[in-house]
């Protein structure tokens, strides 16, 4: 099972919007709705920010948004603030009780 | 609160062997499936498998089958993760996280393995 594609970086001003994109196969992304991801601070655990491709849990800001078309999903967070600053990873069911993650993308806030 | 308890940090001789238990609380134990995930230095998240608490049932990633033994021990709400035949490629922060459908929910803080002759 390959890694899910993610770029290595992005970055945005506050107040911006920024998209992650996360490229799987219809054996993973494309063939299930479940894709969620997870911010990483540095030094800390990784946290749920969405799940089932667009669904927040409890206490996550609704600048958090996700959505799905084809094999890629996406992560788009807007009104960038200095604390988003962080790593993001998207993982995906894919099939058969195995899970994937993507390689993960740095978020800088300028 | 939800709440998952790892052990402390390990260092370990090539060719050895490693258990990291993970004890949690704040749920009923047997109601959901745990997850290990690990972590290279400075690397991405890696999913190692997945245990079902209530019957031992699991499924391991192909990249750790034959080296990997997930157990569980429900008279303690604790889980265990052997990884075995240890190289220095498997120095990491190993995670636990409870599985809510098919996301990881809620994470312990981490376990960090160091393999090192």
């Amino acid at each position: 099972q390959s890694a899910l594609t993610q770029p290595r970086s992005v970055s945005g001003s506050p107040g911006q919007s920024v998209t992650i994109s996360c490229t799987g196969t219809s054996s993973d992304v494309g063939g299930y709705i479940y894709v969620s991801w997870y911010q990483q601070h540095p030094g800390k655990a990784p946290k749920l920010m969405i799940y089932d491709v667009s669904e927040r849990p409890s206490g996550v800001p609704d600048r958090f948004s996700g959505s799905k078309s084809g094999n890629t999903a996406s992560l788009t967070i807007s009104g960038l603030q200095a604390e988003d600053e962080a790593d993001y990873y998207c993982c995906s069911y894919a099939g058969s009780f195995n899970w994937v993650f993507g390689g993960g993308t740095k978020l800088t806030v300028l | 609160q939800v709440q998952l308890v790892q052990s402390g940090a390990e260092v370990k001789k090539p060719g050895a062997s490693v258990k990291v238990s993970c004890k949690a609380s704040g749920y009923t134990f047997t109601s959901h499936y745990m997850h290990w995930v690990r972590q290279a230095p400075g690397q991405g998240l890696e999913w190692m498998g997945i245990i079902n608490p209530s019957g031992g049932s699991t499924s391991y990633a192909q990249k750790f089958q034959g080296r990997v033994t997930m157990t569980t021990d429900t008279s303690t709400s604790t889980v265990y993760m052997e990884l075995s035949s240890l190289r220095s490629e498997d120095t990491a922060v190993y995670y636990c996280a409870r599985a809510g459908s098919n996301h990881l929910d809620y994470w312990g803080l981490g376990t960090l393995v160091t393999v090192s002759s």
